[in-house]
């Protein structure tokens, strides 16, 4: 079993429409999750830290469930601008860091 | 600009070649990580640092491949002895790493290496 496992899509999804994504972790000790964002040949960029409470930002929700060890993004009326690639990474139980595939978006006008 | 540089951008190499990358990550930031990502893949730990303490390194990264933060600023990435497979991005990301609260990783725009 992979340590950060997600579904690679490709989402595509209308203007408008809410789409969530799931990420699996393996390693229960991990403390650390997060959600990034690539756009095409770019370097990835933090979208939002995931909290054990939840937390959202804006149009953009993060949920952790250590119970089944997966983290979930939810993104509400996604604009064309969402369409990327959006990256859950897990800490190892140290310092290194574990990236998942990816998961690709694509919002349709 | 105060965030990751990388440099270069892009290399491209001949099988056989030696190739140098560096990466200086935010000022006061004190872990340093290295990736590779191939096309349709998410990034792949390499190795990272604290300070100019090299702490964990892949399992992946062959005999072939060392790293360095000599002074607990920029750091190099070395391959020796290229081959086609060793072609991707490679990735700098630096962190504060004072604690859960600063672990956020802060990429560079990353090197891409293509190998002849």
């Amino acid at each position: 079993r992979k340590e950060v496992e997600q579904d690679p899509g490709p989402f595509n999804v209308p203007e408008g429409a809410t789409v969530a994504f799931n990420c699996t972790y393996s390693n229960s000790a991990s403390q650390s999750f997060f959600w990034y964002r690539q756009d095409c040949r770019k370097e990835p960029k933090l979208l939002m830290s995931v909290y054990s409470s939840g937390n959202e930002d804006g149009r953009f929700t993060a949920q952790l469930n250590r119970a089944s060890q997966y983290i979930s993004l939810l993104i509400r009326d996604s604009k064309l601008s969402d369409s990327a690639t959006y990256l859950c990474v897990v800490d190892s139980g140290t310092y290194k860091y574990i990236f998942g595939t990816g998961t690709r978006l694509k919002v349709l006008a | 600009d105060t965030g990751v540089s990388q440099d270069p951008r892009h290399k491209i190499t001949k099988r056989g070649q030696n190739v140098t990358f560096r990466c200086d990550p935010i000022s006061e930031h004190n872990r340093l990580y290295w990736y590779r990502q191939t096309l349709g893949q998410g990034p792949e730990f390499l190795t990272y640092f604290q300070n100019e303490a090299q702490l964990e390194k892949s399992r992946l990264l062959s005999d072939r491949f060392s790293a360095e933060r000599p002074k607990g600023s920029f750091s190099t990435l070395e391959i020796q002895r290229t081959e086609q497979g060793d072609s991707a991005m490679y990735l700098c990301a630096s962190s504060l790493g004072g604690g859960p609260s600063q672990e956020t990783q802060y990429f560079g725009p990353g090197t891409r290496l293509l190998v002849l």
